[in-house]
């Protein structure tokens, strides 16, 4: 059974300061993993994904890598704002080789950026 | 993207009575989904809507309970029946398999449920 975690839980930085989220998980086959980010009471919004065969991707300030054989994946924010401030979600997809399109996601980091 | 609608955005429910929630895709999408994510929680699959057929639901989730309907290939629709407190949560409705998103998932905004 996969299970994703996510290091810290929560994380609090001044406004411009770099930062790293990061995401584990315990079964390396997967077919791709996604970044998302939840405001509060509110829906998730894609930020970025990796397919297994992709070691990174970027979008903006936005970095994330993809160490599939370790189960291993980050995401950088560069020059981080207070609009950043939300909880961002890594969610893994199955590789059953079928259409298996299940995410099993980690619980979160919640991020907050201070002005 | 795909754009997902989903209504109710909120709602206090009594206990013991029943919702539905409506889900609507700007595009024909392969794939929908629902999900629960209760207070302080990540998300959990409840089930795979198939269009055409019967829903495919996880383990811990049964079709008496969470009833979901697929008529077409843009529209979907939850039930949480027989409400208890302990159904108080954000249900998200989420699709994958457009023609512009392939194997993107993207999730509504949510339909979040109080039930007193």
């Amino acid at each position: 059974k996969q299970e994703v975690t996510q290091i810290p839980a929560a994380l609090s930085v001044p406004e411009g300061e770099n930062l790293v989220l990061n995401c584990s998980f315990t079964d390396s086959a997967i077919y791709n993993l996604q970044w998302f980010r939840q405001d509060p009471g509110k829906g998730l919004t894609s930020l970025l994904l990796i397919q297994s065969s992709q070691r990174e991707q970027t979008s903006g300030r936005l970095n994330a890598s993809l160490d599939k054989s370790s189960g291993r994946s980050t995401l950088y924010i560069a020059a981080s704002q207070p609009g950043d401030s939300a909880t961002y979600l890594c969610a893994v997809r199955g590789d059953s080789g079928g259409s298996n399109y299940k995410l099993t996601f980690g619980k979160g980091t919640l991020l907050t950026v201070n002005p | 993207s795909a754009v997902i609608s989903q209504k109710p955005s909120r709602d206090i429910c009594q206990r013991g009575t029943s919702l539905t929630i409506q889900c609507q895709v700007d595009s024909q999408v392969t794939m929908m989904f629902w999900y629960r994510q209760q207070p302080g929680q990540s998300l959990t699959l409840i089930a795979t809507a198939n269009q055409g057929s019967e829903a495919t639901y996880e383990s811990g989730f049964v079709i008496d309970k969470f009833p979901i309907s697929r008529p077409n290939l843009t529209f979907s629709t939850l039930t949480v029946s027989n409400m208890s407190p302990e159904d108080s949560s954000i249900y998200l409705c989420s699709v994958s398999g457009t023609v512009v998103s392939g194997n993107t998932i993207y999730f509504g905004e949510g339909s979040w449920l109080t039930v007193v």
